[in-house]
């Protein structure tokens, strides 16, 4: 199973939004609504941000949001602030009853 | 709060073997499902597989086979993640994670550094 791809970087002015996509197949983001987002800070634990392709987790700022069209989901994050610096990372459910990962996305706040 | 409580930072000479806990606290470990992540230095965040904590089954990822396994001990809540014959390309932070029921996890523990090196 190869790892969701994902654009190595993005960047932002504060205050923009951004697109951060993850591509994967049939067998894994087109066949199921279970893509989830994390964020991790340098020298952090991952965070779980999105959950079922859309849903919020707890506390979240709803500056972020997830969709999905296909076989790509997106994380568009709006009001772009410094603090959203981190890697992020995407993930699906597969056909195999496994869970893949994506190669994940470094957002940098111009 | 609930909390994953996993082991200290571990130095193995590669052929060793090494065993990580990670202990559940403030929930039921066996209410939901524990996943174990590794991520290299620099590197993304892989998918190693997970274990039933009501059954004690494993699942393996496919480049998690032979060499890496997962168990409980129920009686002290605590999920247990052993690699045997380490290689130096094992050297990486593992997370152990709890799944909720349509695959996210949303409570990590701090992750367990493990180098190996001769």
């Amino acid at each position: 199973q190869s790892a969701l791809t994902q654009p190595a970087s993005v960047s932002g002015s504060p205050g923009q939004s951004i697109t951060i996509s993850c591509t994967g197949t049939a067998s894994d983001i087109g066949g199921y609504e279970y893509v989830s987002w994390y964020q991790q800070h340098p020298g952090k634990v991952p965070k779980l941000i999105i959950y079922d392709v859309t849903d919020r987790s707890s506390g979240v700022s709803n500056r972020f949001s997830g969709s999905k069209s296909g076989n790509t989901a997106a994380l568009t994050i709006s009001g772009l602030q410094a603090e959203d610096e981190a890697d992020y990372y995407c993930s699906s459910f597969t056909s195999f009853n496994t869970l893949v990962f994506g190669t994940g996305t470094k957002l940098t706040v111009l | 709060q609930m909390q994953l409580v996993q082991s200290g930072s571990e130095l193995k000479k590669p052929g060793a073997s090494v065993k990580v806990s990670c202990k559940a606290s403030g929930y039921i470990l066996t209410n939901f499902a524990i996943n174990w992540v590794r991520q290299a230095p620099g590197q993304g965040l892989e998918w190693m597989g997970w274990i039933n904590t009501n059954t004690g089954n494993p699942t393996y990822a496919q480049d998690f086979t032979g060499r890496f396994v997962f168990s409980l001990d129920t009686s002290v809540s605590t999920a247990y993640l052993q690699i045997s014959t380490l290689k130096t390309d094992d050297t990486a932070v593992y997370f152990c994670t709890r799944r909720m029921g349509a695959w996210y996890f949303d409570l990590w523990g701090r992750g367990t550094l493990l180098t190996v090196s001769s």
